[in-house]
């Protein structure tokens, strides 16, 4: 069956550093891989998506992350981190095949970030 | 405007009441979803449909039911709610093709007393 961990409940890194938060899925062949980030108030909103290629896929506000099928990991990295990054960070895995006939996502637990000045 | 409009966007009530959740959309898509969060368990998927007359249960859809009124409109209802509902909900839409993502709502935070 499908599952993503994200091992990491909270982080908290000083504004200017660099971040990097795990994904890890289980799935057995290559998946789709999605991550969305939720501020507070807010919905999910796409960060960037892995479909094919290029493994190393770039996103919106800075964020890129790194398909490793060796490890199973879709880990999401930005160089400098900006105080409007805190937010909640979801990783999401989608099937190739519709299961039950739709395009099922699974989603991790979540990564909060906290950003201190 | 959101392309993703969720009413109401709080909510408190009591045990037993009936409660509907509403999401309408301008993306023209045919795949809805509405899933539930709760603190450290992600967003777990509650009903979803591909079209006005094609609907689906998630992983979680006991206590819970829906009606799609229009291929832009998706409700959610709770017949009964009880506290254990209270989460915050979120209403999501897709494109029909395999590998898009999902585009959510703002949510609506539910309490129940």
């Amino acid at each position: 069956a499908q599952s993503v961990t994200q091992p990491d409940i909270h982080i908290t890194v000083s504004e200017g550093a660099s971040l990097e938060l795990r994904c890890n899925y289980s799935y057995g062949a290559t998946p789709y891989l999605f991550w969305y980030v939720q501020s507070p108030g807010q919905g999910l909103q796409l960060l960037l998506k892995y479909f094919s290629g290029d493994t190393l896929v770039q996103g919106i506000k800075g964020f890129e992350a790194e398909f490793k099928r060796s490890q199973s990991s879709f880990n999401l990295r930005k160089p400098s981190v900006h105080w409007s990054d805190a937010a909640e960070y979801f990783c999401a895995v989608g099937s190739r095949m519709f299961s039950g006939g739709y395009n099922k996502l699974i989603f991790g637990a979540g990564t909060r970030l906290a950003v201190h000045p | 405007d959101a392309d993703v409009t969720q009413t109401p966007r709080n909510r408190i009530t009591k045990t037993g009441k009936r409660i509907m959740l509403e999401c309408s959309q301008t993306k023209g898509h045919d795949r809805m979803y509405w899933y539930r969060q709760d603190p450290g368990l992600g967003l777990r998927l509650i009903y979803y449909s591909f079209d006005v007359k094609d609907i689906n249960k998630g992983e979680i859809s006991d206590g819970y039911s829906v009606s799609r009124q229009a291929q832009a409109k998706f409700s959610l209802s709770l017949e009964s709610a009880i506290p254990n509902q209270t989460a915050l909900y979120f209403c999501a839409t897709s494109e029909a093709t395999v590998g898009q993502p999902q585009h959510f709502g703002d949510g609506t935070r539910l309490s129940i007393l």
